[in-house]
């Protein structure tokens, strides 16, 4: 079981605004950085948003990431069919000696 | 552009050891720390630890300490994860990942395209 904690799944349809929540504790996200990743199938996975809210060159402005406390959450609006993959959050937990932790990760299908 | 690329799959008993290889391209290797995560079948991903390719120093996770070993060689930038004492649980994708940021250890960023190792008897 992850320490992070991530639904299995989530949903939406296009053009809707999809939240994807990260769940954690005060040794990882409410004193450190949340990174987003997200996993295709068969591909490797990308980086979406470091450092709570900033997206790499590249990343469209859809992608939003945001953090409150012992949570985390990353927003996808304008979806797109493009968008159906894995999404994992992760973090640095200084219970384990600053290991990266990602969480269970969220499947979001795009209807 | 960034490129890493990884050996190819391998099938190993249990007990054995395996390992897998990185070569980077399109950047500076001594630059970045090299992150290597896996993903067990159906399971999530586990970061498994870094190395400095410029100086070697490395930073296994707990869940592996004793058991993983990272290595790196400049002269052909390539980068080096052997894991030992294999068992079952360790059948899954491994991947080798540039961190994002320079000269630090924060984040995997660029990633490899993952490399299967399977571990029956």
């Amino acid at each position: 079981q992850s320490v992070l904690t991530q639904a299995p799944s989530a949903s939406g349809t296009p053009g809707q605004r999809v939240t994807i929540s990260c769940s954690g504790s005060s040794s990882n996200i409410g004193t450190n950085y949340v990174y987003w990743y997200q996993h295709l199938p068969g591909t490797a996975p990308k980086l979406l948003i470091y450092r709570n809210n900033q997206r790499p060159s590249g990343v469209p402005d859809r992608f939003s990431g945001s953090k409150s406390g012992t949570s985390a959450s990353l927003a996808i609006s304008g979806l797109r069919s493009e968008d159906e993959a894995d999404y994992y959050c992760a973090a640095w937990d200084d219970n384990l000696s600053g290991d990266v932790i990602f969480g269970g990760g969220t499947k979001l299908t795009v209807l | 552009q960034v490129q890493l690329v990884q050996s190819g799959a391998e099938v190993k008993k249990p007990g054995a050891s395996v390992r897998v290889s990185c070569n980077a391209s399109g950047y500076t290797f001594t630059g970045y720390y090299i992150h290597w995560v896996r993903q067990t079948p159906g399971q999530g991903l586990e970061w498994m630890g870094w190395i400095n390719p410029d100086s070697g120093d490395t930073k296994y996770a707990q869940n592996f300490k004793g058991r993983v070993t990272m290595t790196r060689d400049p002269s052909f930038s390539t980068a080096y994860m052997e894991l030992s004492r294999l068992t079952s649980d360790d059948t899954a994708l491994y991947y080798c990942a540039k961190d994002h940021q320079y000269n630090s250890a924060w984040f995997p960023g660029h990633w490899g395209q993952g490399t299967l190792v399977t571990v029956s008897s």
